[in-house]
């Protein structure tokens, strides 16, 4: 089975703080994916990376910046915590898509709920 | 407008009702997942369609391309179908990204 880890499942920061959120996969997948969920506006991709050092600005990037130096690991920073900040953060992995074209399925973290007080 | 847009927002049935959710898309895409989100928050991918029909044991996913519509039908429901259950579609022909929906939150009452 897939396996995606995320590093704490709560976290509580203060405003300014600069915080890490880390995300590691077993499966040798080459996508992976940070989104944060918030109520009534679903998930909402901030950044994703298709290989090693590479990555690509999702649709709310600002006040985030990633990190993927090993190709099962992909951290999400935020360098300077605000409390709009404050969500539940998705981790997810797919490997990359086949020949054909079809797109594959991602695997999901557990999430981190941070609040940002 | 959201891309995608999911009916009903909330859902409370009883337990063996027939459950059905929708979801409307206005992009081309290239497949639709239905997924799954238990309190917790942990995401479960049920399906992956990109035509047709696809059955798992209660669980039925269908989606009309021309329509631009999928629905997830539920049968014989139960309390621990209680979720959160999200439709997203991959836009394009070799999108590796995911657009969602914002989900329907199903209460599955005994």
């Amino acid at each position: 089975d897939v396996k995606v880890t995320q590093s704490s499942r709560y976290l509580v920061k203060r405003t300014g703080e600069k915080v890490f959120l880390e995300c590691v996969q077993d499966m040798d997948h080459e996508n992976m994916f940070w989104y944060r969920q918030d109520p009534g506006l679903g998930l909402r991709l901030i950044y994703f990376s298709y290989d090693v050092k590479m990555k690509e600005k999702g649709d709310i990037p600002e006040g985030y910046s990633v990190s993927r130096e090993k190709k099962e690991r992909f951290s999400l920073i935020l360098e300077s915590a605000s409390t709009n900040q404050t969500s539940m953060y998705l981790c997810a992995s797919s490997p990359y898509p086949s020949t054909s074209g079809i797109s594959e399925t991602q695997y999901f973290g557990p999430g981190t709920r941070l609040l940002v007080l | 407008k959201n891309e995608v847009e999911q009916s009903p927002q909330n859902l409370t049935a009883q337990e063996g009702e027939f459950i059905t959710i929708n979801c409307s898309y206005s992009v081309g895409i290239s497949a639709l997942h239905w997924l799954q989100q238990h309190p917790g928050g942990g995401i479960v991918s049920l399906f992956m369609l990109s035509s047709g029909k696809k059955k798992h044991g209660r669980l039925i996913a269908t989606i009309n391309i021309q329509e631009k519509h999928s629905s997830l039908h539920i049968t014989a429901s139960h309390p621990r179908d209680s979720a959160v259950y999200i439709c997203a579609v991959r836009k394009g022909e070799y999108g590796n990204k995911l657009v969602f929906g914002a989900g329907t939150i199903l209460r599955v009452k005994s």
